[in-house]
């Protein structure tokens, strides 16, 4: 079946770096890739749509040049918080669809904390 | 838009209990619907799906069935385990949209 890997699992950073996580779907082409932010308890919280070969369409609300996305190729979509601070720990999971009518597939999820 | 309503947890059962976590939603058009798991610590499995009115998704002992009358896509269990504690999510798709999730409902399920 279709699987999509995330790394890294978690991470810990100091507040004002920027941390990388990459999202890449193992056996598909992934023509579309979500990304969610889910707090403690909570329900997940689309951030942003990417295509691949196109900028991302992020939801309202979402800062666009603090959570930067890119999503270069069919196989990854990367998700980069820039300047982290403590407000930005989060559980963050990525999603990735062949296509329209295709599942979506997630990743397992990447604990960011920001210390 | 689309929105999905599901039961507020959390909800705790003895083992070998019946369950039902009940969801609703409003759509446009014919959305597909979801149910999703997420143990501790862990990503999102999809549990089951149902695409049309009147089909009925199952995996695992869960079942759901999408009502378009009542707008519903209730999950349930004949008997549950422990090991179906996890936090379990309604969803819905309306094709080209990206999911969009209830609020969760954690089960936990004592022995």
């Amino acid at each position: 079946g279709a699987v999509v890997s995330q790394h890294p699992s978690w991470v810990i950073c100091k507040s004002g770096t920027s941390v990388k996580i990459e999202c890449r779907s193992l056996d598909f082409q992934a023509t579309t890739m979500f990304w969610y932010r889910q707090f403690p308890k909570q329900s997940l919280m689309l951030m942003a749509t990417s295509n691949e070969g196109s900028k991302a369409t992020y939801e309202q609300g979402v800062e666009k040049d603090k959570f930067l996305i890119n999503h270069a190729s069919l196989t990854l979509s990367t998700l980069t918080v820039t300047s982290a601070h403590p407000e930005d720990s989060s559980f963050y999971i990525c999603s990735a669809r062949a296509g329209v009518g295709y599942g979506y597939t997630f990743g397992s999820g990447t604990r960011l904390t920001v210390v | 838009g689309n929105s999905v309503t599901q039961m507020e947890g959390p909800v705790t059962l003895s083992e070998e209990a019946f369950l039902t976590i009940n969801c609703t939603y409003t759509a446009t058009g014919y959305p597909s619907l979801f149910w999703y798991v997420q143990y501790p610590g862990e990503g999102l499995q999809l549990l089951l799906k149902a695409t049309k009115a009147d089909d009925k998704g199952s995996n695992k002992g869960f079942e759901a069935t999408y009502r378009k009358e009542t707008t519903s896509f209730h999950l349930e269990k004949g008997s549950v385990q422990v090991s179906d504690s996890a936090v379990y999510f309604c969803a819905l798709s309306g094709g080209n949209t990206p999911l969009v999730f209830g609020k969760g409902t954690r089960l936990s399920v004592i022995a």
